[in-house]
């Protein structure tokens, strides 16, 4: 069982639907990533969190929105999508960002499919 | 030139077989190198963090050679389980870490009966 958790695995949504992908570790980690990975691509990073403040934003468009309520979890918040947004989005999580802390621990993922 | 790179393969090794697999990187200022393997479907997991003196985890082994820029993955005696994408995953920069990890585009090893 993966120490990160995703929900939902699978989630299919039309281009004016709001939706919310939602994300889980209980491992003490400080720092929490999303990234997204297309098929036979490695996952590219979107955002980082940092002690529950967003630290990365790799110019992600805003339609995407990423959230940190507490330590323990990390939202991403969609609306307005496009078909070409269809993908894995991955959660990750490590000790900190820090040289040496930065060990990923994924989730299993959400298979997002845009209609 | 791009900051990770990997030969994509496939890799298509026969059973018991052994297979490296290189991996170079571009900064040279890069100090932490991991190894993750993705099968199908599936989220990427850690194989192995490589450090400078080499590391070994049954039979795989992890080489770091800084002159070189490169990092390198050997398996010895493949098993069909084997079969997978492996990442090759650097830290750019150092001690200024952002979190910003770098992947390879990952290399396929697929291990035939």
């Amino acid at each position: 069982d993966t120490e990160v958790t995703q929900t939902p695995k699978h989630l299919v949504m039309g281009m004016t639907n709001k939706k919310s992908l939602k994300c889980e570790q209980h491992m003490g980690h400080r720092a929490m990533y999303w990234y997204k990975q297309k098929a036979k691509k490695p996952p590219e990073l979107m955002f980082v969190y940092s002690y529950e403040k967003l630290s990365i934003n790799e110019s992600v468009p805003s339609r995407f929105s990423p959230e940190c309520p507490n330590s323990s979890l990390l939202n991403l918040h969609l609306h307005a999508l496009q078909p070409e947004d269809s993908a894995l989005y991955l959660c990750a999580s490590s000790q900190g960002q820090s040289s040496g802390a930065n060990v990923l621990t994924f989730g299993a993922g959400s298979r997002l499919t845009v209609l | 030139r791009k900051e990770v790179e990997q030969d994509p393969g496939p890799f298509n090794v026969p059973e018991g077989a052994t297979v490296a697999f290189n991996c170079t990187y571009s900064n040279s200022a890069s100090q932490s190198f991991f190894w993750y393997r993705q099968d199908c479907r599936k989220e990427p997991k850690l194989l192995m963090s490589v450090y400078s003196s080499g590391n070994e985890d049954g039979r795989f082994t992890a080489q770091l050679n800084r002159a070189s820029q490169y990092i390198s993955l050997l398996i010895r005696d493949s098993k069909l389980s084997d079969s997978a994408t492996y990442l090759c995953v650097v830290n750019p920069l150092g001690s200024s870490n952002t979190g910003k990890l770098i992947f390879g585009q990952g290399t396929t090893l697929q291990v035939k009966p």
